[in-house]
């Protein structure tokens, strides 16, 4: 069974770099694709980004390059940066497999349990 | 950007009922749309994909239909466990987007 876990602060000041870390467990990280999603507070979900252990990787044009996305092979992880954040980072944050049916995509399954993150100063 | 529409917002709706909730994208997303539901408190969980496939061990009174830019999901006969917002989702198109929910709530 494939099971994702966050961690990383609670709690940011604007403008500092928010630094999130995706452990997977039960499936390699080089067999699939991994994102990055946020859930603002009361709203629909947002893709932030993926990323693939050859290189492949995009982030959401709306983050305006800010976003920084990495694999640790050795320790079967993925990890998150968002610089510059602001209040409007406000979110639940969750890392998730892009499952895959025949090579097409599937659905995000599983999602970690996420992790709420408060832009506060 | 595509941008996804769900409505309506909430579905007041009793045990047994039938739930239809639909799902508007601004452009064509072929049949490459996904439909999730989410608890409070809790990760969204995949429902629906390319459309119309359920995910593993979904039961079958989930269904989705539809192409182009129009979508829906039904429920029939509306279990206690269902009650919770679902989110539909394009994947045709970088940034992969959602729509903004349908709560199915107990009337």
């Amino acid at each position: 069974q494939v099971q994702l876990q966050e961690s990383g602060p609670g709690l940011m000041k604007p403008l500092e770099t928010l630094s999130l870390t995706c452990t997977v467990s039960g499936a390699s990280i080089r067999s699939y694709y991994w994102s990055w999603i946020r859930q603002p507070p009361g709203r629909g979900p947002e893709v932030i980004g993926f990323i693939f252990y050859s290189g492949d990787t995009n982030s959401n044009p709306s983050l305006k390059g800010r976003v920084t996305m990495s694999l640790d092979m050795s320790k079967n992880q993925i990890s998150l940066k968002l610089s510059s954040v602001t209040t409007a980072d406000t979110a639940v944050y969750y890392c998730a497999r892009d499952n895959i049916d025949s090579t097409l995509f599937a659905g995000y399954d599983p999602w970690g349990q996420g992790i709420p993150v408060i832009v506060s100063s | 950007e595509i941008v996804m529409t769900q409505s309506p917002a909430t579905l007041s709706l009793s045990p047994g009922e039938r739930a239809t909730l639909s799902c508007r994208a601004s452009q064509s997303v072929g049949s490459n749309l996904a439909w999730y539901q989410q608890k409070p408190g809790q990760a969204p969980r995949v429902l629906i994909y390319g459309a119309f496939k359920r995910a593993t061990g979904l039961p079958a009174r989930f269904s989705g239909s539809g192409s182009g830019a129009e979508f829906t999901l039904t429920i029939s006969g509306l279990q206690s466990e269902d009650f919770a917002v679902y989110y539909c989702q394009q994947y045709n198109h970088w940034p992969r987007t959602f729509g903004q929910g349908t709560k199915v709530e107990l009337k």
